[in-house]
């Protein structure tokens, strides 16, 4: 199986920067997905990064070092409404093809 | 619109009594999945299709069935409920799950059921 592990909670104030991260070990890797989740609402999907480095969108980003099983989520200038869980999930390969492992999710308050 | 579809949003039921969950996509996608969200569990895996007439087992597929008859709907089917099946259920639907694609998946509003 896999093992992925992010922090449970973080906290931070309006306009800040904030970064969460992600380990995972695997025995098959086909990406990592990052999503934001609001109370009681779906995951709707920020990033994937299946090569190693830097993805930027807008706001935030999403890196990736594959050697090291670890990935991390940047937001910047946070606004209230960043508040939110942030899932962290795994895709797995080969005979784990159509497996997609998710952490327990970081649940980010942001603060005014 | 692009969506995913499920049915119902809430659901209350007892314990035994089968039910059925449905889940449909509008945007042809070829693999489909089913989730629970647990506090403090986070989202895991029942099921999973490929393709039409292609599914497989996730991390939770006990006292669980699903089919994948055509394309557009992959059901979740609750056999014999039981109580310990409370939970947040969602659908999940992409272009295809191959190796190296970055697709993301787009997830359905979810279901939640209650048994009692």
């Amino acid at each position: 199986g896999q093992n992925i592990d992010q922090p449970t909670e973080m906290t931070a104030t309006e306009g800040a920067i904030v970064q969460i991260n992600c380990t995972y070990q695997t025995s098959g890797f086909n990406g990592l997905f990052w999503y934001q989740q609001h109370a009681g609402e779906a995951p709707t999907f920020l990033s994937y990064n299946v090569l190693d480095g830097l993805e930027e969108k807008g706001r935030f980003s999403s890196f990736l070092s594959r050697s090291k099983g670890y990935s991390y989520l940047l937001l910047k200038e946070l606004q209230m409404k960043d508040s939110a869980s942030y899932l962290c999930a795994v895709r797995g390969r080969g005979s784990t093809l159509g497996r997609l492992y998710f952490g327990r999710g970081t649940q980010l308050t942001v603060w005014p | 619109e692009a969506q995913v579809t499920q049915n119902p949003r809430y659901l209350i039921t007892v314990t035994g009594k089968k039910l059925t969950v449905t889940c449909s996509q509008n945007m042809n996608h070829e693999y489909m999945s089913w989730y629970r969200q647990d506090p403090g569990l986070g989202l895991r895996q029942i099921y999973y299709s490929m393709n039409v007439e292609v599914t497989d087992k996730g991390d939770v597929p006990e006292g669980y069935k699903v089919s994948r008859k055509e394309k557009r709907n992959f059901p979740l089917i609750l056999e014999s409920p039981s109580p310990n099946q409370t939970s947040l259920y969602f659908c999940a639907s992409s272009p295809t799950a191959r190796t190296g694609s970055n697709y993301g998946y787009t997830f359905g509003s979810g279901t939640r059921l209650t048994v009692v």
